[in-house]
């Protein structure tokens, strides 16, 4: 059972554009989701969260919306830069309800984004 | 600043051999501590937590085991592996308690088995 999924294994966009990256979950116990940027051969980044009580964070080119009706986020980058390229995930998080106080976090498969110049 | 180190960057083993995968991080007491496997096309799955030395959580039954035999230290160990466990190795942390959600990741390692 996936519980978060990223339906678009790809997408090209034109440089200076917006690009949009979508994510579903299944689980509303999640309470916490983030995205990251992955380069091959590399260790994922930490790009930009968001808390479900909110709808929408922003940072510089990079804006989170999630729609909890929906079970639903995306990121939006704007505008889309070369550098940009990359594999995006997203994951989400939810409190684990035992005696370890910590959270569990449950990620996509991942968007690979491509940056046209 | 906290950083967090894995090697080796990349490993060819051959099937039965052992396996010895290290992370450490700076920066930083008492994190939380993860093993992550990406396989080729796959997301990232989870495959042991930590939450302070010697205590270990297993997400997946598997041929690896886990240990944190130091506050910030944690290892990937395998007796024999197998061609199935081939893929890149993540370790990621994140500050201890609630306040903060963020998990960070290393730089991976890829594991050959052949």
């Amino acid at each position: 059972d996936q519980q978060v999924k990223q339906n678009s294994p790809s997408l090209s966009v034109q440089e200076g554009r917006i690009s949009i990256l979508n994510c579903d979950y299944t689980n509303s116990m999640f309470d916490y989701f983030l995205w990251y940027k992955k380069y091959p051969a590399e260790g994922p980044t930490f790009l930009i969260s968001i808390s479900s009580i909110k709808d929408k964070n922003e940072d510089g080119r990079f804006t989170v919306f999630l729609n909890k009706s929906a079970k639903h986020l995306s990121l939006h980058i704007v505008p889309s830069q070369p550098g940009d390229s990359a594999v995006y995930f997203c994951a989400a998080s939810a409190r684990r309800f035992d005696s370890s106080g910590t959270y569990k976090y449950i990620f996509g498969t991942g968007t690979r984004l491509k940056v046209l110049a | 600043s906290q950083t967090i180190h894995q090697w080796p960057a990349t490993l060819v083993q051959p099937v039965g051999s052992p396996l010895s995968l290290e992370c450490t991080v700076e920066g930083t007491s008492n994190p939380n501590l993860y093993w992550y496997r990406q396989a080729a096309g796959r997301g990232l799955q989870l495959l042991f937590y930590s939450v302070g030395i010697g205590q270990i959580s297993s997400e997946v039954p598997q041929n690896l085991s886990a240990s944190r035999p130091q506050d910030r230290q944690f290892i990937l160990s395998s007796k024999k592996l197998l061609l199935s466990d081939s893929g890149f190795y993540l370790c990621a942390w994140r500050a201890p308690g609630l306040a903060v959600n963020e998990q960070f990741f290393g730089p991976g390692t890829r594991l050959t088995v052949l």
